[in-house]
């Protein structure tokens, strides 16, 4: 069974220019997560969504986070402008449901500068 | 907002020795999660425990749930040096997503 791809492994940008991550979760999971990870920290839950309807999106900043999920398959997050504490790992993760094991893909480590 | 939260923060212990550590959490949950990170890693599962149930096992691994303390505690017997990782309660609370605690870093001594 395939895991939850996440592209791009890495990516390097400067203050307020924008960029955007991407996320194929694991076939049939209707859950999909958002999260950020500031190192040394927790995963913090950027958004939540069921098949493409949002969930949870409390802690998305949303003056510059946006994120989709089209189709209810593979999902987008974008920040724009990126900001110097947006340095962080972009954690996507999917489920079955809700209330099951969540299976993460390996994150982009987002640096920006 | 962060609902669960581990104890202690950092763990060093001897290779073959027990470790313990433990998740507290706020509010009522539909069930409570552990998952171990390696450094530079993704996130793994390891236990799903149900507001329902008291005690889990899988291979080394023990979870409790104590519903009444709104307390967790992870056991990992005969500690191994692959053991050495960060590890996580989260919590599911009704139809929102998975909140993560700080972690407990842990470092097993060859």
């Amino acid at each position: 069974e395939a895991g939850v791809a996440q592209s791009p492994r890495y990516k390097i940008i400067e203050k307020r220019q924008s960029v955007a991550f991407w996320c194929n979760p694991i076939s049939g999971h209707a859950t999909l997560y958002w999260y950020q990870q500031i190192l040394g920290q927790g995963p913090k839950l950027l958004i939540q969504f069921q098949n493409n309807g949002v969930v949870d999106d409390s802690q998305l900043p949303k003056d510059r986070f946006s994120a989709e999920r089209l189709k209810g398959v593979d999902s987008t997050l974008k920040i724009q402008p990126a900001k110097l504490e947006d340095s962080a790992v972009y954690l996507c993760a999917s489920s079955f449901s809700e209330n099951t094991e969540a299976f993460f893909g390996q994150g982009t480590r987002l640096t920006v500068v | 907002s962060q609902q669960g939260e581990e104890d202690p923060q950092a763990l060093s212990i001897q290779e073959g020795e027990n470790a313990t550590m433990n998740c507290s959490y706020k509010t009522s949950i539909n069930n409570l999660q552990w998952y171990r990170q390696n450094s530079g890693r993704g996130l793994v599962h390891l236990i799903l425990i149900r507001s329902n149930e008291r005690e889990k096992h899988s291979g080394r691994l023990r979870v409790t749930l104590d519903t009444s303390k709104k307390s967790s505690s992870l056991l990992i017997t005969a500690s191994r040096a692959a053991d050495t990782a960060s590890y996580f309660c989260a919590t599911v609370i009704g139809a929102d997503g998975l909140t993560f605690g700080k972690g407990t870093h842990l470092i097993i001594q060859p």
